[in-house]
């Protein structure tokens, strides 16, 4: 089993849908969550952090549950740009340094 | 901005070749990462550096080895290129400490194509 499980999609939706992504990761160790955003054939990048009481960045919620050790992602009023792979990540104190990614779930937003 | 640069959008190689990628970042970063990505696979890392000179192996080492003499500076090497080599490779920095919070900034990713 992976230690950061995402489903791969892909999850297509029409313009001003809500989505909601889910991750799950399996290191009860882990201390920090975070969401990264990657476009075909560009590198990822940082999208938001998830803290404990959730977040809200615009139209993004992030949102962490520790006990079921699970983070989700919702997205409103989807616009065409948001179309991309978004990758769960997971950081802990016994990782060194690492992260560990989840393999991403792809979202096409259609007009 | 933390920039992290690569010396190669694109490259193509021959099997048996030995392929250099290098990796810059501007931001005095102490860690330093390569990853290959694949279809399917998502991100894997194949080495890692916490400080000049020290490297720890990542998932999938094995055909690859690096260098780090300058802090700001990463190298990947392919020692003997092989065609299950060919993919996109992303180099990666963050601050280092081995503090948890602290999130990863990738480079714009090397395709190669190993013939």
């Amino acid at each position: 089993r992976k230690e950061v499980e995402q489903d791969p999609g892909p999850f297509n939706v029409p313009e001003g849908a809500t989505v909601a992504f889910n991750c799950t990761y399996s290191n009860s160790a882990s201390q920090s969550f975070f969401w990264y955003r990657q476009d075909c054939r560009k590198e990822p990048k940082l999208l938001m952090s998830v803290y404990s009481s959730g977040n809200e960045d615009g139209r993004f919620t992030a949102q962490l549950n520790r006990a079921s050790q699970y983070i989700s992602l919702l997205i409103r009023d989807s616009k065409l740009s948001d179309s991309a792979t978004y990758l769960c990540v997971v950081n802990s104190y016994t990782n060194a340094g690492k992260s560990t990614f989840g393999d991403g779930t792809t979202l096409t937003v259609k007009p | 901005d933390v920039k992290v640069t690569q010396s190669s959008r694109y490259l193509v190689k021959r099997t048996g070749e030995k392929v250099f990628l290098e990796c810059v970042q501007d931001m005095d970063h102490e860690n330093m990462f390569w990853y290959r990505q694949d279809p399917g696979l998502g991100l894997r890392l194949i080495y890692f550096s916490y400080d000049v000179k020290m490297k720890e192996k990542g998932d999938i080492p094995e055909g690859y080895s690096v260098s780090r003499e300058k802090k700001e500076r990463f190298s990947l090497i392919l020692e003997s290129a092989s065609t299950n080599q060919t993919s996109m490779y992303l180099c990666a920095s963050s601050l280092g400490g081995g503090r948890p919070q602290e999130t990863q900034y990738f480079g714009p990713g090397t395709r190669l194509l190993v013939l």
